[in-house]
């Protein structure tokens, strides 16, 4: 079975500050991650996904996550918050077969403080 | 966006009653999915389809049954519905055929159960 962790559910930066959100997966298979975003009262968005083909991963609006294998982690950071990164923020793995859904994380919620 | 319409988007109904959620795409894409997020779980599979007529049980599924007539349009049915049936439930499509393939959220719907 597949599935992810994420460490803290709560994380407060600064505006300018570094951000980093933790994932960690649990695979006995090479595992297919994302990220995606969930700002206030809408749906999920894809941030970025691991491909294999490179460990790091740049998504959209300056996010980036780094495979690695023998950490089993793909954290997501940003070298500089803003304050319309302020949303909750879930990994997830996905199978290789059958129905192809994604397992997620129980999400890490971001706040920035000016 | 990504062509996903759910309906409602907001439900107060009562316990024992019959509910059901529906989730329309236009994009033709074969897989369909129903989750339900819940604070501190992330999303939760409830159950997916790949195909009219062909569905599947998620982890959660226990309370939920699905219908899949046609292409564009996944049901999900609350038979009796029950207070811990209290969610939000996202839809998503994938095209499925790569296991990279992006999945879409829909925008949700926002179920209390009295």
């Amino acid at each position: 079975a597949q599935s992810v962790t994420q460490l803290g559910s709560h994380v407060s930066v600064s505006e300018g500050a570094l951000v980093l959100l933790r994932c960690n997966y649990s695979s006995s298979v090479p595992p297919y991650l994302f990220w995606y975003v969930q700002y206030p009262n809408q749906g999920l968005q894809l941030l970025l996904k691991y491909t294999s083909a490179a460990t790091l991963v740049k998504g959209i609006n300056g996010f980036e996550a780094e495979f690695k294998k023998s950490e089993t982690s793909f954290h997501l950071t940003k070298p500089s918050a803003h304050m319309s990164d302020a949303a909750e923020y879930f990994c997830a793995v996905r199978m290789d077969t059958g129905r192809r859904a994604l397992t997620f994380g129980s999400g890490t919620r971001l706040q920035v403080q000016p | 966006d990504a062509g996903i319409t759910q309906s409602p988007r907001h439900k107060v109904t009562e316990t024992g009653t019959p509910v059901t959620l529906r989730c329309h795409q236009t994009e033709n894409h074969r897989y369909m999915y129903w989750y339900r997020q819940d604070p501190g779980h992330g999303l939760r599979l409830i159950h997916y389809s790949y195909g009219v007529k062909d569905t599947d049980k998620g982890e959660v599924s226990d309370g939920y049954s699905v219908s899949r007539s046609k292409t564009e349009d996944f049901l999900l049915t609350l038979e009796s519905a029950t207070s811990s049936q209290t969610s939000v439930y996202f839809c998503a499509i994938s095209a499925g055929g790569n296991v990279l393939d992006e999945q879409f959220f829909g925008p949700g719907t926002r179920l209390t159960v009295l």
